[in-house]
């Protein structure tokens, strides 16, 4: 089957530094990723995301990095704030309209 | 406010009850899913439904039951409470007006067995 894993359970950052959470999917197929956010107490909330044929894609302050040759997703936030602590999840996807799996969640947490 | 709703909130069931989770969209999408969340589990699929009158299984379907009869509502049955089942539960739509990956999550069901 497949999976999709984050390197980090944990990451602090300083404020206003920049972040970087990590994820490994495990399914060469999988053509689309997704990076979510969830914030205690409440659901997931959709970040960003990128399909299989794109290497970058850039939101605000966020940018999805996909490395298809070893099957590796990032996901950076510039200027990294207080309100950014949450759980982030990485999901992945085969072509169509299937399922998305997530991964085990990364917490944020920011220093003052 | 167009979202989705998640009732109830929190519930304390006791092994072997019933009950049933409820899940109500107003974006017509069409597709809908349940999860749940366990402690360094992340989020694990329990059934999903691409439209009305369609359900399949995700990767832990043993003790749940679905239905679509609407567009709207997506219930999630737990036949016979079990505490392994104590877990939050996040309802999910998505459609083709966000793309069918940018889910809508509902605020959760905090399940408690004992």
């Amino acid at each position: 089957g497949e999976s999709v894993g984050l390197h980090l359970p944990t990451l602090s950052v300083q404020e206003g530094d920049n972040s970087i959470i990590n994820c490994a999917y495990s399914n060469s197929a999988s053509d689309y990723f997704i990076w979510y956010k969830q914030e205690s107490g409440k659901g997931p909330q959709f970040i960003i995301d990128i399909r299989s044929n794109m290497d970058k894609r850039q939101g605000q302050r966020v940018t999805v990095l996909l490395n298809k040759t070893v099957k590796h997703l990032s996901l950076q936030i510039a200027a990294t704030q207080p309100g950014d602590s949450a759980v982030y999840f990485c999901a992945d996807a085969l072509s169509g309209n299937t399922p998305l799996v997530f991964g085990k969640g990364t917490r944020l947490s920011v220093i003052a | 406010n167009a979202g989705v709703t998640q009732t109830p909130k929190f519930q304390v069931l006791k092994t072997g009850q019933s009950m049933t989770l409820q899940c109500a969209q107003d974006m017509n999408h069409e597709y809908m899913s349940w999860y749940r969340q366990d402690p360094g589990m992340g989020l694990r699929l329990i059934h999903y439904s691409v439209g009305a009158g369609i359900t399949d299984q995700g990767e832990v379907p043993n003790g749940y039951n679905v239905s679509r009869s609407t567009t709207e509502d997506f219930p999630l049955r737990l036949l016979s409470a079990a505490p392994s089942q104590t877990s939050v539960y996040f309802c999910a739509s998505s459609g083709r007006d966000r793309g069918w990956y940018g889910y809508t999550f509902g605020s959760g069901t905090r399940l408690t067995v004992v």
